[in-house]
């Protein structure tokens, strides 16, 4: 079964620092790689999504992650962090194929900014 | 776009009651997930429907949960009775297959459920 592993728990930054969340993931078949945010009090949202094509994939605020497909990862960066990027982020995966759209989550990433 | 939408938000239960949660989806989705998610932890899928019928519930716990979704929009999800270890929240996602096995689940706000 495919699992996902986020290595970070807890990451605290001050603004403007550069962020990376790691995620690796276990199966090495054909998959969709995504990553969701949550904000405090709101609900998962769709930060960027990988399916095909380019690995370097941009997404909403100024984030990005890349595809290392050897690597069995979809890291999450951004080059300078606000105050407002303080949430949950979760790494999330679906194995293509099978007919198989159940997606797997990480156990996430609390992030904290500090201004 | 109208968003994923769960009621209620919240639900305070003492154990051994029953409780339900209703999931409206993005309109046009045809597929709809039931999703749990502990304190803690990301979250795990418990049952996924396409169109009426449910392809995958195998994370169900079908001894005391139970879903439906009559005519292929919105579906209800019911815990009886809830159990001290039902506490969690409930996600409900939809989604609509673009195509190529590329689709992308769009995420309801949840209902936070505590049984005491």
């Amino acid at each position: 079964a495919q699992s996902v592993s986020q290595h970070n728990h807890h990451v605290i930054l001050s603004e403007a620092a550069s962020l990376e969340l790691g995620c690796n993931y276990s199966y090495g078949g054909t998959v969709n790689l995504f990553w969701y945010v949550q904000y405090p009090g709101q609900h998962l949202q769709l930060l960027l999504k990988y399916f095909s094509g380019d690995p370097l994939v941009k997404g909403i605020k100024g984030f990005e992650a890349e595809f290392i497909k050897s690597k069995f990862s979809f890291n999450l960066r951004k080059p300078s962090v606000q105050w407002s990027d303080t949430a949950e982020y979760f790494c999330a995966v679906n194995d293509r194929g099978f007919g198989n759209e159940k997606l797997t989550f990480g156990t996430g990433t609390r992030l904290t900014i500090i201004p | 776009e109208a968003g994923v939408v769960q009621s209620p938000r919240y639900k305070i239960i003492e154990k051994k009651q029953p409780v339900a949660f209703w999931c409206n989806p993005i309109s046009g989705h045809n597929t709809l997930y039931w999703y749990r998610q502990n304190l803690g932890q990301g979250p795990e899928l418990l049952i996924r429907y396409e169109n009426e019928e449910a392809v995958d519930d195998s994370q169900l716990p079908k001894d005391r949960f139970s879903a439906e979704r009559l005519k292929g929009v919105d579906s209800t999800l019911k815990i009886q009775p809830a159990e001290l270890g039902d506490s969690a929240v409930y996600l409900c996602a939809s989604s609509f297959e673009a195509g190529e096995g590329q689709e992308t689940q769009y995420f309801g706000p949840g209902t936070r459920l505590l049984v005491l």
